[in-house]
């Protein structure tokens, strides 16, 4: 019953490794995004995807490479992991209705930390 | 760029109300949100206020809209233990992108 669930969890590992963060929504969406809490608890947003195209980048390095298979769906890879990538990582979707309002519905997060 | 301030740190006794300011930079926001988080969880939306509204009650919460100034504040009435969590305040421009700061850390003294 989840509506949006992000795996793993929990990640631990070392300084210069690959890993993915993988996310799914089953509220039927349009757009799915990835956000970064660090240690003091600012969230900040990274990516966003609109039926499966790239609306928003921030200032991200290019060692985050997000990808959408299909609307459901949004990972997030990052490579060359880094100490200061350490942090909470949240993905959301919302769907903007007539009223203009559009929810964001998070998943639980996954904390990511790199030794 | 958009920006969001908020104090860190607000402690009050249960029963009493609760108020959480915040101000923000980005004068086109349309929709101002309200987002609650409890420890180890995601963000769950509490309320929000359209920008053409002052302000927009909920049961215990009210929020409050000074567009000029562009401060926001959400009041919460006969704050509860269950009510400790961070807050945070988050303009959307009417796209997809929302904006949210370090949040507001509640804590509820029983």
């Amino acid at each position: 019953d989840t509506a949006v669930s992000q795996t793993p969890k929990y990640l631990v590992t070392q300084m210069g490794n690959d890993k993915s963060i993988k996310c799914e929504q089953n509220l039927g969406h349009d757009t799915m995004y990835w956000y970064k809490q660090d240690s003091k608890k600012f969230l900040k947003i990274m990516f966003s995807y609109n039926n499966k195209e790239l609306i928003i980048n921030e200032t991200v390095p290019n060692r985050f490479s997000p990808k959408s298979p299909d609307k459901a769906h949004l990972n997030l890879h990052i490579n060359s992991l880094e100490l200061g990538d350490s942090a909470v990582y949240f993905c959301a979707s919302s769907q903007v209705g007539t009223d203009g309002v559009g929810e964001l519905f998070f998943g639980e997060g996954s904390r990511l930390t790199v030794l | 760029g958009e920006d969001v301030e908020q104090s860190l740190f607000l402690s009050v006794r249960e029963g009493d109300s609760s108020v959480i300011n915040c101000t923000y930079t980005d004068s086109s926001s349309t929709y101002l949100y309200w987002y609650k988080q409890e420890p180890g969880a995601g963000l769950q939306l509490l309320t929000y206020i359209f920008s053409n509204m002052d302000m927009k009650q909920d049961q215990r919460l009210t929020v409050l809209l000074n567009k000029k100034d562009k401060h926001l504040s959400l009041r919460i009435a006969d704050t509860q233990t269950g009510d400790s969590a961070i807050y945070f305040c988050a303009p959307n421009t009417g796209g997809f992108k929302t904006i949210f700061g370090a949040g507001t850390r509640l804590f509820v003294k029983a």
